[in-house]
């Protein structure tokens, strides 16, 4: 399994908004209503911010928000505030194995 | 609350094998799968398996096909990986993550364990 391609890195001012990419294939994002998005910190394990292409759990953010066309699903942040600088990483089912996304990293200005 | 602690730091020669575990707490052991991501440093995340620790069934990634075990003990709430054949690019943080609904649905991980292969 290949890992879904994501832009290396995107960067938007405090209030901007920024989306970011996930490209599968039509094997596993395609595929799957099951994408999900992570944040990572610097030191600290993945957060879950995304499920099922565009559901959050509890307690996080309505700034982030998920979407899917075809085999891209994308990730928006709106309102982009300094805390959201992290990497992010796309994840999806690929049949019975998973695949995460390049991960992309978000740069605030 | 949910908790997963892992075995600490360990550094191997290559060639060598490695043993991780993962205990559980706070919850149902048995009500969801534990799967294990790595990830080798300034790399991003790549994920290695699952384990299902009702019926000790695996399915692991295509990379680590015949290098890699999996294994549930529902007595003490642990799960285990073993990776043998270590080279250097194995030298990554290795993270356990527990899943109720098998679609990449994340919601607790442990600390992560640094596994560094070396000469």
């Amino acid at each position: 399994q290949s890992a879904l391609t994501q832009p290396r890195s995107v960067s938007g001012s405090p209030g901007q908004s920024v989306t970011i990419s996930c490209t599968g294939t039509s094997s596993d994002v395609g595929d799957y209503n099951y994408v999900s998005w992570y944040q990572e910190q610097p030191g600290k394990a993945p957060k879950l911010i995304i499920y099922d292409v565009n559901k959050r759990p509890s307690g996080v953010p309505d700034r982030f928000s998920g979407s899917r066309s075809g085999n891209t699903a994308s990730l928006t942040i709106s309102g982009l505030q300094a805390e959201d600088e992290a990497d992010y990483y796309c994840c999806s089912r690929a049949g019975g194995p998973y695949v995460f996304g390049t991960g992309t990293k978000v740069t605030v200005l | 609350q949910v908790q997963l602690v892992q075995s600490g730091a360990e550094v191997k020669k290559p060639g060598a094998s490695v043993k991780v575990s993962c205990k559980a707490s706070g919850y149902t052991f048995t009500s969801y799968y534990m799967h294990w991501v790595r990830q080798a440093p300034g790399q991003g995340l790549e994920w290695m398996g699952l384990s299902n620790p009702t019926d000790d069934s695996t399915i692991y990634a295509q990379n680590f096909q015949g290098r890699l075990t999996m294994t549930s003990d529902t007595s003490t709430s642990t799960v285990s990986m073993e990776l043998s054949g270590l080279r250097s690019e194995d030298t990554a943080v290795y993270f356990c993550a527990r899943e109720l609904m098998a679609a990449c649905y994340f919601d607790n991980w442990g600390q992560g364990t640094l596994v560094t292969v070396s000469s």
